[in-house]
């Protein structure tokens, strides 16, 4: 089975510039999480999606940040315009639901570099 | 206070001892609680969870928590060198996983 397929992987692109990432979720899961980790921050929490729908977005760090769930395989997170302190790797992960027993599964990352 | 507060270590541990991984959380209503690992260069995948006090044991690897001193911890047996990795405590509340940043073990030959 496919896991959680993310895209780019790796991406590098110029300050100022538009950036979108694409996730494609586990067939069959409710939720759809964006993580951002970097080594002074960690792992944080984005937004989140249930059934497409746009749940909580308050990590979302400013404006420049926003993310859409058109349908239940494919979601994306764009940044516009694009910083150098935006440069981290981002994480998609899918859960069959929200309850706590249930396992998030995580896509591979994007490697984003702002120059 | 950061909600989940780990050691960044790295911790070094020789292979074949007991490694043992703490965390502590802040919020008193966290309702689960998990273990993810993740390799160098590679995504979390989860490897423990627990949401009751005491031990959960899974074969190398046993989970403690402790709800009263909002405490948990991972101990990972006869270490070998592929345990050599980030590992990464969760809490569950609110429909949301939050992240520690991570204790590096590094399990020596």
């Amino acid at each position: 089975d496919a896991g959680v397929i993310q895209s780019p992987r790796h991406e590098v692109t110029e300050m100022g510039q538009e950036v979108t990432l694409r996730c494609k979720p586990i067939s069959g899961h409710d939720y759809l999480f964006w993580y951002r980790q970097t080594m002074m921050r960690g792992l944080e929490l984005l937004i989140y999606f249930n059934n497409n729908v746009p749940i909580d977005d308050s990590g979302m760090p400013e404006d420049r940040f926003s993310a859409k769930m058109p349908n239940a395989s494919f979601s994306t997170l764009k940044i516009q315009p694009s910083e150098p302190r935006d440069s981290a790797v981002y994480f998609c992960a899918s859960s069959l639901s929200g309850r706590a027993d249930n396992e998030q599964f995580f896509g591979p990352g994007t490697r984003l570099t702002v120059l | 206070q950061k909600e989940v507060e780990q050691n960044s270590g790295p911790l070094s541990v020789p292979e074949g001892a007991i490694a043992s991984l703490n965390c502590t959380y802040s919020d008193r209503v966290s309702q689960s609680f998990f273990w993810y690992r993740q390799y160098s260069g590679k995504s979390p995948e989860l490897i423990m969870s627990i949401y009751s006090n005491g031990d959960k044991e899974d074969g190398r690897f046993t989970a403690q928590l402790n709800k009263a001193s909002q405490y948990v911890s991972l101990l990972i047996r006869d270490s070998q060198p592929s345990d050599s990795a980030t590992y990464l405590c969760a809490v569950f509340r609110d429909d949301k996983i939050i992240f520690g940043k991570g204790t590096r073990l590094h399990i020596l030959p």
